[in-house]
């Protein structure tokens, strides 16, 4: 079991629902992470709270909207998704969101968009 | 060129082969250096951290890191069918708010 806990495990909606995907860690980390993963290829960073505050959007659609309601949840916000955007979305947290520190992820959301 | 290169295989080895993952780097300014598992259908695991050169040793696996050609290498002793997963590398550097990743080597371990 990992230290990061996703929910859902899988998730199929229409393109025109909205739904959440929830993270939540409990090992005092101060630095949450979305990632999106498509079959055979690494994970490709989407957000960066630090501290709770957003540090890095990485150019990601607006129909992706994250949230740190506190230092150990993290949401994202889904809503008018595409085919596209079908994918593995993992949660990581780290100490502090600098490059000495190792991430840890979850298991991930199996997204499938209708 | 990307700025994490690693050999996607994909690799299959006979049980109890000594594996070798290797990602090499452009950027000089990478100091802090890790390994991760991943399952299929299961998110990736932390296996090894390290930020300096030479070699860490946990139980069967070794990272070494050769920060003068910029090759980092993962040794897995003794491999197992358990072991059969994709092995991701990825750096840090001080200062950077997020890792870059290699694109990952998918291995299998037959028994």
């Amino acid at each position: 079991d990992t230290e990061v806990t996703q929910t859902p495990k899988h998730l199929v909606m229409g393109m025109t629902n909205k739904k959440s995907l929830k993270c939540e860690q409990h090992m005092g980390h101060r630095a949450m992470y979305w990632y999106k993963q498509k079959a055979k290829k690494p994970p490709e960073l989407m957000f960066v709270y630090s501290y709770e505050k957003l540090s890095i959007n990485e150019s990601v659609p607006s129909r992706f909207s994250p949230e740190c309601p506190n230092s150990s949840l993290l949401n994202l916000h889904l809503h008018a998704l595409q085919p596209e955007d079908s994918a593995l979305y993992l949660c990581a947290s780290s100490q502090f969101s600098t490059g000495d520190q190792p991430q840890h992820f979850g298991d991930g959301t199996r997204l499938s968009i209708l | 060129q990307k700025e994490v290169e690693q050999d996607p295989g994909p690799l299959s080895v006979p049980e109890g082969a000594i594996v070798s993952l290797n990602c090499t780097y452009s950027n000089s300014a990478f100091q802090y250096f890790m390994w991760y598992r991943q399952y299929s259908r299961k998110g990736p695991e932390l296996l090894m951290y390290t930020y300096s050169s030479g070699n860490k040793e946990d139980g069967r696996f070794t990272a070494q890191v050769d920060k003068s050609s910029k090759y980092i290498s993962l040794f897995i002793r003794d491999s197992q069918p358990s072991d059969s997963a994709t092995y991701l590398c990825a750096m840090g550097e001080t200062g950077a708010n997020n890792l870059f990743f290699g694109t990952g080597t998918r291995l299998t371990v037959i028994p």
